[in-house]
């Protein structure tokens, strides 16, 4: 089945540096994807997504960049602040409705003041 | 703007005591999903439905069970509960796009449900 992953399980940065967290996707037809940010004890909230159509999006200050030679997207976040400290997911829609959602392991991003 | 309502957001239960976890979603969602996610670790499906229907079915131990009712909110039953059961239970609603798929998932805050 689908899988989709994350390379590292924690970053650290420092404010105001920018952050880049990836992920790699197995499916070669997915043409879909959300980045997720949870806070502690919160809900998963939807940041960016990206369509197959798109090598590039971006938000404000977060831009998500998708490779599909190699299947591996990143978001990159700009000018890290305290806030951003969270855990990241990359999904994938299913491909089918109302199937399951496929959320890869998580990045767990501290940010250092 | 509406979102995911779940309730309650916390629930302390015995073990072999018996859980209800209810989730009503964004209005004209059709699809509902339900997460389990202990600590430290990845949100884990359980179950999924469509249009009051079962549409996927993911690590949902046959002790759980649930169902979307006519209105669209889903509840999620647990019985027999066990210590390994305490965790937060995420559910999330999405709509069907254009296209026919489901885009975005929106999440509610979550029940921590905690079994002693």
């Amino acid at each position: 089945g689908e899988s989709v992953g994350l390379h590292l399980p924690t970053l650290s940065v420092q404010e105001g540096d920018n952050s880049i967290i990836n992920c790699a996707y197995s499916n070669s037809a997915s043409d879909y994807f959300i980045w997720y940010k949870q806070e502690s004890g919160k809900g998963p909230q939807f940041i960016i997504d990206i369509r197959s159509n798109m090598d590039k999006r971006q938000g404000q200050r977060v831009t998500v960049l998708l490779n599909k030679t190699v299947k591996h997207l990143s978001l990159q976040i700009a000018a890290t602040q305290p806030g951003d400290s969270a855990v990241y997911f990359c999904a994938e829609p299913p491909s089918r409705t109302g199937n399951q959602f496929y959320f890869g392991t998580g990045t767990s991003l501290t940010v250092i003041p | 703007a509406a979102g995911v309502i779940q309730s309650p957001r916390h629930l302390i239960k015995e073990k072999r005591e018996t859980a209800t976890l209810k989730c009503y979603p964004i209005p004209r969602h059709d699809t509902v999903y339900w997460y389990q996610q202990g600590p430290g670790q990845d949100p884990q499906f359980l179950i999924s439905f469509y249009e009051k229907m079962q549409s996927d079915k993911g690590s949902i131990p046959d002790r759980f069970s649930a169902q979307q009712f006519s209105d669209y909110h889903s509840e999620l039953n647990m019985s027999s509960l066990e210590l390994g059961d305490s965790a937060l239970y995420f559910c999330a609603s999405s709509p069907t796009g254009t296209t026919g798929m489901n885009t975005e998932a929106f999440f509610g805050q979550g029940t921590r449900l905690t079994v002693v």
